[in-house]
């Protein structure tokens, strides 16, 4: 299972920080990516990036300036840090699991709702 | 910058059979993509529904299935029911540990 944790609320210019717990599983399994997709409020899925238990990370090429993701695997955790958030990065932010080998998101969070707002 | 096509709203009959298509805005789907999907009721998070083009995930009904037409990936839902009224994103691997979800299908049961 993964469960997400944050601030549900981020002002604008600042930077949104998420964590994802894993339980159930060794996030350093090696059979697994670790990653994060969001939804804009009445908008699709966004793909926004990666990690590998080594710390190898993939990024959305159009967050890449922005986004950091980050693993600890002595927490079994992994973490999303977003910088100069807008009103755009309002959304529905979901972290997921990625099967290395068969290449889809087949574990998701619950989703944590972030809200960009003075 | 990959663009992954979905109709945005399909309808389907009680009982019928639907299918949703998944393509590039340059170029053709292949297996090569992995093609997954995931359906989406309000509220909910994503559920895994079909990976790798056409293996279901487990613990779904076998009216949900997947395959290549054409240049597009597909998802097709045969003997379709009131609860597969969802919205339905496709996602493509790039390679490289990138993927692109589509913008997704809005699909009515009626």
């Amino acid at each position: 299972q993964l469960q997400e944790s944050g601030p549900g609320l981020v002002k604008p210019s600042e930077t949104l920080s998420l964590s994802c717990t894993v339980s159930g599983g060794s996030i350093s399994s090696g059979r697994s990516y670790w990653g994060w997709i969001r939804q804009p409020p009445g908008k699709g899925l966004e793909w926004i990036g990666n990690i590998y238990y080594s710390g190898t990370t993939y990024y959305n090429p159009s967050l890449k300036s922005r986004v950091t993701i980050s693993v600890d695997t002595s927490k079994n955790q992994f973490s999303l840090n977003l910088t100069s958030v807008t009103a755009a990065d309002t959304a529905v932010y979901y972290c997921a699991r990625a099967s290395y080998y068969y290449c889809y998101m087949d574990v998701w969070g619950k989703g944590t709702t972030v809200t960009v707002s003075s | 910058q990959t663009v992954v096509t979905q109709e945005p709203s399909v309808s389907v009959s009680p009982a019928g059979t639907v299918t949703l298509t998944c393509g590039l805005s340059s170029g053709s789907v292949s297996t090569s993509y992995y093609p997954s999907w995931y359906q989406q009721t309000p509220g909910q998070a994503p559920r895994t529904l079909i990976y790798s083009t056409n293996t279901r995930s487990s613990g779904v009904p076998d009216r949900f299935s997947g395959s290549i037409l054409g240049n597009k990936a597909a998802l097709t839902i045969t003997g379709a029911q009131a609860d597969d009224e969802s919205d339905y994103y496709c996602a493509l691997y790039m390679g490289s540990g990138i993927w692109v979800f589509g913008g997704g299908t809005k699909l009515t049961v009626l």
